[in-house]
């Protein structure tokens, strides 16, 4: 099963790089990684999904080294509206996204 | 994106009566069904699966007597929620599953008083 570990939380100031890393150590060959947005009293929202290298969007890029044991979610100059909770997802041994770990809690300031 | 509608939104029930929530997938077909549930501050946690046309299966914890799935066509799938009880108030969503990504109705929040 492929646990994710993310941190608990960040802050980050508006206009900011963001860079949330999570880690992903026994992800399968063939599984992709995915990254969601949630804001409070909301579904989770789909930003970004990759396999390895970078993969770049009009709202984030992600990064994924090598060995694909971790992956990084980018925001370029955040905004308060940025404020939020951050996933990121690897399927299971059956090759469903299942598992939501803990997420990472994004406190964007003035 | 993939749209998904889930309604009701909000809804506050008595103790004891049941609660049914739809989920819809409108501009897609969702072979399988995910019913997550989440509480304050936390994450989500996954209460069953369900693939269209057969049975859910449940998480360990989850009691399949109370919560209903019904998943009858490849774009809608319901959560019913039976003889509900303060423990159960929490934030229900819904995600089908298209390829690789997850997508997620908007949830509902069920208060039972």
């Amino acid at each position: 099963l492929a646990k994710t570990t993310q941190p608990i939380s960040m802050d980050s100031y508006e206009g900011q790089e963001v860079n949330i890393t999570c880690s992903h150590n026994n992800i399968a060959t063939n599984d992709y990684i995915t990254w969601y947005q949630q804001f409070p009293s909301q579904g989770p929202r789909f930003i970004i999904q990759g396999y390895k290298t970078k993969v770049t969007n009009e709202v984030a890029s992600l990064f994924i080294p090598a060995d694909r044991k971790s992956s990084t979610l980018s925001l370029p100059r955040v905004s308060l509206s940025d404020t939020a909770v951050y996933y990121c997802l690897t399927p299971n041994g059956a090759g469903n996204m299942l598992t939501f770990g803990g997420g990472t809690r994004l406190m964007v300031k003035p | 994106g993939a749209v998904v509608s889930q309604h009701p939104s909000r809804v506050i029930c008595k103790s004891g009566t049941s609660v049914k929530i739809e989920c819809r997938s409108l501009d897609f077909q969702a072979t399988t069904m995910f019913w997550y549930r989440q509480f304050p501050k936390q994450s989500l946690m996954l209460m069953a699966t369900s693939n269209e046309g057969s049975k859910a299966t449940y998480e360990q914890g989850v009691e399949k007597d109370k919560f209903l799935i019904n998943h009858a066509s490849l774009t809608l799938s319901t959560l019913t929620v039976t003889s509900a009880h303060p423990e159960d108030s929490s934030f229900y969503i819904c995600s089908p599953k298209t390829g690789e990504k997850l997508f997620f109705g908007s949830g509902t929040q069920l208060s039972v008083l």
